[in-house]
């Protein structure tokens, strides 16, 4: 059975960086074809897609945030690291990873962050 | 690429169909001939979970009720027979354009 679980702060002031992490288990982050997203929700709002690794170390960023994502993974640990710097109120929302086999399934239950001063 | 809901909710009775449609502004056929355009539903506090990936392909579990269609920048997904445990808000989302993109949602009430 594949599970994630996401992890890390749940307060941040503006300005300051996040570092959230996604521990996964049922499958390996060195298994050809397998990926991690990371996926964000603002209250009521719509899912916006943030980034993305691949076994091969291949990674992906959306393009609107890409200065301020950074994506690695540590296979031995089965672990999925997403850094976010210069976090701002808006960035406030339930972050997600989620496995990226057939589509993104499953997902975690999701971390929620907020961005307070 | 902007995917666009239609309708943003609807409301059904139990039994009867129900229809929702995402439009892309841009082709999703991908040069490997396949078409990178997905379904999800998420349950009132939930995480969304997969039901159709590449347009019309019913991920492991999902219902037969559940069936998706479309092609290039015209996608629906339909429920043959609404229950009650189908409330809540279905995306869709493209991933064709190495990034993904979620429409904005349409949520599903029982009458």
């Amino acid at each position: 059975q594949i599970t994630l679980k996401e992890s890390g702060p749940t307060l941040l002031k503006p300005t300051q960086t996040l570092t959230l992490t996604c521990t996964i288990s049922g499958f390996s982050l060195s298994t050809s074809g397998v990926g991690v997203g990371w996926i964000r929700q603002p209250p009521g709002k719509a899912p916006e897609w943030l980034a993305l690794i691949y076994w091969d170390d291949d990674k992906r960023y959306s393009p609107s945030l890409k200065s301020r994502l950074t994506i690695t993974k540590d296979t031995s640990k089965n672990q999925v690291v997403l850094t976010m710097t210069n976090m701002d109120p808006v960035d406030t929302g339930t972050y997600y990873c989620a496995h990226r086999g057939s589509g993104f399934d499953p997902w975690g239950q999701g971390t929620l962050v907020t961005v307070s001063s | 690429s902007v995917m666009t809901q239609t309708p943003l909710s609807l409301s059904v009775t139990p039994g009867q169909p129900a229809s929702i449609s995402c439009k892309s502004s841009r082709s999703l056929l991908h040069t490997d001939g396949r078409t990178y355009l997905y379904w999800f539903l998420q349950k009132s506090g939930q995480s969304p979970q997969l039901l159709i990936y590449e347009v019309s392909n019913r991920f492991s579990g999902v219902p037969d009720r559940f069936s998706g269609s479309g092609s290039a920048t015209d996608f629906t997904l339909k429920i043959s027979r609404v229950e009650a445990e189908d409330v809540g808000v279905y995306y869709c989302m493209q991933s064709v354009y190495l990034t993904h993109t979620f429409g904005q949602g349409t949520k599903l009430e029982i009458k």
